[in-house]
């Protein structure tokens, strides 16, 4: 079974740093992109950031670009996502996702399946 | 910001079809397909339908979805109880180069 299970959130100030990170179990790691989607409260789904299956690709959505760095480490089956300069407006549940594909953008496989059960955020003075 | 725009809520009775539009550009679902998540209240989102039209394994055929231009839908026959949720339709940005998700649906069964 496929399982992915968040970590590291926790309360945090304004300009403070955070890393989460994602075990991944059920399948193999480095074959498939990985994600970060985000959802502050009462808010829809903002994708944030994907990395391809060798790590050797990098994206990011604009509102964390220069700020937040998305990583993996195959050996471990672990993601990444090192927050820094964070904003008030970073508070949310991060969530991790599995891509089907090892490329996050093939159509082949850029959807979303599984989704972890969600690490909360919170960034306040 | 949302990128691509879905109707706020929707509603029906039991046994109702309900549809959800999914509006975009020539960017996002214009030339990328268009996968569809569910939310049940408190949960993390699931997986509903993938490449446009396609089910998972598990999710009902009582899920459908379909495509034309740079527009998405979603449609559930024989709605249920068990429907109630948020729905969010997504596709991969070509100009952004990234996902975009659409506003979000809250569907209410009455």
């Amino acid at each position: 079974e496929v399982q992915l299970l968040e970590s590291g959130g926790g309360l945090v100030q304004p300009g403070g740093s955070l890393r989460l990170s994602c075990a991944a179990s059920g399948f193999t790691f480095s074959s498939y992109a990985m994600s970060w989607v985000r959802q502050a409260p009462g808010k829809g789904l903002e994708w944030v950031s994907a990395i391809s299956g060798s790590g050797g690709s990098t994206y990011y959505a604009d509102s964390v670009k220069g700020r937040f760095t998305i990583s993996r480490d195959n050996s471990k089956n672990t993601l990444y996502l090192q927050m820094n300069s964070l904003r008030a407006e970073d508070t949310a549940v991060y969530y991790c996702a599995k891509s089907e594909a090892a490329i996050p953008y093939y159509s082949s496989g850029n959807w979303f399946d599984p989704w972890g059960q969600g690490t909360l955020v919170t960034v306040s003075s | 910001q949302s990128v691509l725009t879905q109707p706020p809520s929707a509603s029906g009775t039991p046994g109702q079809r309900v549809t959800i539009s999914c509006s975009g550009s020539s960017s996002n679902i214009g030339s990328n397909t268009v996968n569809w998540y569910q939310q049940l209240p408190g949960t993390a989102p699931k997986l509903l339908i993938y490449s446009n039209n396609q089910r998972p394994s598990g999710v009902p055929d009582r899920f459908s979805g379909s495509k034309s231009g740079t527009s998405a839908s979603l449609a559930i026959s024989g709605l249920q109880s068990e429907d109630e949720a948020d729905y969010y339709c997504a596709a991969w940005d070509d100009s952004l180069n990234g996902q975009v998700f659409g506003t979000g649906t809250k569907v209410t069964v009455l």
